[in-house]
C-alpha cells in the first residue's frame, strides 16, 4: 500500500472549517484514500473514502486532486467534539491491511 | 443498530498467561479484522477474516490467533503473554472483505500485562 504524509497537528477555530491535508503521491490505480478520526480511549471512527471522485457525506467532504497524489479532508463546521487524531489512509483493493500512520492531531479551540 | 461490541473492555494478566479476546461485528458484516494499538501508535493489523477464512494476516508471532465463528463473531487469542503484549485490541467489521468496504471499528478491548 501506498505511504501518506499528513502534519502531525493542527487548530482550527470552532465553527470554522478544518481542512486536513494528506499526501499520498505513490498512491495506485485501484486504491481507496479513506479518513478515521480517533478520540481519546475510543476506537477509530470511519469519516469517508473515495477513489477518484470527491465525496461528501453528513461528517465530511474529500477532496482528491486530479492526479490522486493528494486528498483533503473538509469538516465544514469544526466544533470542540471534533477534536481528535485524524488518520488518511490509502488501501488497496485486495490487501486487507489498513496502515495507519502517526495521523493530524486536530485541536478544536473555542 | 448495535455497531461492533468487544469484550471485556479491560483486562489485566501476568506475563506467561493466555487471553481471549471477543468481537461482534455489525449486522449482517461478513469480515472482521484484530488490530493492536500501543499507547502512541497507530493501529497495526492483526488478521483479516471473512466468511470464516483467514484472509491476512499481520507481522506478529505465532503466539497470536484467532478464528471467526459460522456467525461472524471472532475471538482473538494471544498465548504466553509478554508485557510488550499490553495495548489496545481493537475489533473492526465490514460487509465484505475489499478494499471498497469500510471498516468499522470497537471500542477495544484494553489488555495490561503485568
Amino acid at each position: 500500500d501506498a505511504k501518506t504524509t499528513q502534519p502531525p497537528s493542527m487548530d482550527c477555530a470552532e465553527g470554522r472549517a478544518a481542512n486536513l491535508p494528506c499526501n499520498h503521491s505513490t498512491i495506485s490505480g485501484n486504491e481507496y484514500v479513506y479518513w478515521y478520526r480517533q478520540i481519546h480511549s475510543q476506537g477509530p471512527q470511519y469519516i469517508i473514502h473515495g477513489l477518484k471522485n470527491n465525496e461528501t457525506n453528513e461528517m465530511a467532504s474529500l477532496i482528491i486532486t486530479e492526479d490522486r497524489k493528494s486528498s483533503t479532508l473538509i469538516l465544514p463546521h469544526a466544533t470542540l467534539r471534533d477534536t481528535a487524531v485524524y488518520y488518511c489512509i490509502v488501501r488497496g483493493n485486495n490487501n486487507n491491511d489498513m496502515r495507519f500512520g502517526a495521523g493530524t492531531r486536530l485541536t478544536v479551540k473555542p | 443498530d448495535a455497531g461492533v461490541t468487544q469484550s471485556p473492555t479491560h483486562l489485566i494478566k501476568t506475563r506467561g498467561q493466555h487471553v481471549t479476546l471477543r468481537c461482534s461485528p455489525i449486522s449482517g458484516h461478513k469480515s472482521v479484522s484484530w488490530y493492536q494499538q500501543v499507547l502512541g501508535q497507530g493501529p497495526q493489523f492483526i488478521f483479516q477474516y471473512y466468511e470464516k477464512e483467514e484472509r491476512g494476516r499481520g507481522n506478529f508471532p505465532d503466539r497470536f490467533s484467532a478464528r471467526q465463528f459460522p456467525n461472524y463473531s471472532s475471538e482473538l487469542n494471544v498465548n504466553a503473554l509478554l508485557l510488550g503484549d499490553s495495548a489496545l485490541y481493537l475489533c473492526a467489521s465490514s460487509l465484505l472483505g475489499d478494499g471498497g468496504s469500510p471498516l468499522h471499528f470497537g471500542n477495544g478491548t484494553r489488555l495490561t500485562v503485568t
